[in-house]
């Protein structure tokens, strides 16, 4: 089984503070994904990664950035946590094939709250 | 840019009962691949039924099964039998054919199954 796994289910940290928040999947899987989650919102892409040292913007980028140095870890950093970054946050990975078997695999999610 | 609306934010079904939840798409691509995905109450987001958009039989797995329209960018889920572990957020997914596997996600469906 994929197995998707982030480093802290919940978080709490102040504002200003640098916060890192870690993802690792264990499937040799190309492409890796952040997203948040919020009520009424659905979720809403972050950053994803197809490759080593490769980044793309999702649709919130903003205050946000990643970074992918080895195939199997994808971290996203909140340069300066604010309280309007309070959030569900969930890192997903999938396969590059162009087929119907690249659904993608979700971690647990990390809930982070800032002060 | 794609688009995914799921239109019922809440829904309620009785134990063994059936339930169908809604999901539209506006797209302008031809070969693409839809999803239905499970978020139990603090647990992990799973897969519970994909569509590749060329193939007009509708996809089933056990008690889930899906009315896929493409003329019309219908993709609705059918739950029989409801259970109470069928509790959960339901989210209805697009993914476009090709490199980069993003997903386009709605807002989400919350599903209680009632005793």
């Amino acid at each position: 089984d994929v197995k998707v796994t982030q480093s802290s289910r919940y978080l709490v940290k102040r504002t200003g503070e640098k916060v890192f928040l870690e993802c690792v999947q264990d499937m040799d899987h190309e492409n890796m994904f952040w997203y948040r989650q919020d009520p009424g919102l659905g979720l809403r892409l972050i950053y994803f990664s197809y490759d080593v040292k490769m980044k793309e913007k999702g649709d919130i980028p903003e205050g946000y950035s990643v970074s992918r140095e080895k195939k199997e870890r994808f971290s996203l950093i909140l340069e300066s946590a604010s309280t309007n970054q309070t959030s569900m946050y969930l890192c997903a990975s999938s396969l590059s094939a162009p087929s119907g078997r690249n659904e993608q695999y979700f971690g647990p999610g990390t809930r982070l709250t800032v002060t | 840019a794609q688009t995914v609306t799921q239109s019922q934010p809440e829904m309620s079904v009785q134990e063994a009962e059936t339930v169908t939840l809604s999901c539209t798409y506006d797209t302008s691509e031809s070969n693409y691949y839809l999803f239905w995905y499970k978020q139990p109450p603090s647990r992990q987001m799973i897969l519970v039924i994909r569509q590749e958009a060329y193939k007009q039989q509708n996809a089933t797995e056990n008690r889930f099964s899906v009315n896929f329209q493409k003329a019309a960018k219908s993709f609705s889920l059918k739950i029989s039998d409801s259970q109470l572990g069928d509790t959960a957020m339901y989210f209805c997914a697009f993914m476009k054919h090709g490199t980069g596997n993003q997903f386009y996600f709605g807002t989400g469906t919350s599903l209680t199954v009632i005793p």
